[in-house]
């Protein structure tokens, strides 16, 4: 059975701190790992990672995926309240059959204290 | 503005009724998605469908409808077979392209009383 297992399920930094999220991940005929983030209503895109070893960047945001070990982080440096919210990691299966589901993990809601 | 929109953003209903959440996207996305988002679960796939008069069961069908008569719409009846119907529910689109970038709608809360 496809799954994503995301961990921590919570944390609780304070401004400045960095965080790592994880996501692991077991799928069929892997296409694709996407990042979310949600804060309280509709998740917004982050990243999606296709390649093993590639590290995608935006401000203080980076991932990097590794198809081997089947595992991503996510990285956060100088956290400020704003980037509290839920992370949601995702999973596309490839092969003939793809629909462009998508399987998601838990999430990790990360709380940023002034 | 282009996007995805849901509506209500909360609901409430007594047990036993039948509900449609509504779903519409303006991106000219062929995919369309529902989610049930439930707390410390994630997001877990209730229906999709890839092209208009089709669609297809996803991991917790059980409970629920769907229709795809346009392009835009899909909506989500939730019936009283459903047994545990308070959640939060979002809709998603993809576009023909199929760069597994889903975009989310803004999500209706609903209760059932």
């Amino acid at each position: 059975e496809d799954k994503v297992v995301q961990s921590p399920l919570s944390l609780v930094v304070h401004e400045g701190d960095t965080v790592t999220l994880n996501c692991s991940y077991e799928v069929t005929n892997f296409r694709s790992l996407l990042w979310y983030k949600q804060e309280k209503k509709a998740p917004t895109f982050l990243f999606m990672l296709t390649s093993s070893g590639i590290e995608k960047k935006s401000g203080r945001l980076s991932s990097i995926l590794d198809k081997k070990e089947l595992f991503s982080i996510l990285n956060i440096t100088a956290t400020q309240t704003g980037d509290s919210a839920v992370y949601l990691c995702a999973v596309s299966p490839g092969g003939s059959s793809n629909t462009g589901k998508l399987i998601f993990g838990q999430g990790t809601t990360l709380q940023v204290k002034p | 503005d282009g996007g995805i929109t849901q509506s209500p953003k909360y609901l409430f209903r007594k047990e036993g009724q039948n509900v449609t959440l509504s779903c519409e996207q303006n991106l000219n996305h062929d995919a369309m998605y529902w989610y049930r988002q439930d707390p410390g679960q994630g997001l877990r796939l209730i229906y999709y469908s890839q092209i208009v008069n089709d669609f297809q069961k996803g991991d917790i069908a059980e409970g629920y409808s769907v229709s795809r008569e346009k392009k835009e719409s899909f909506p989500l009846t939730v019936t009283s077979a459903q047994k545990n119907p308070t959640a939060f529910y979002l809709c998603a689109s993809q576009g023909l392209a199929r760069t597994d970038t889903q975009y989310f709608g803004p999500g209706t809360r609903l209760t059932v009383l």
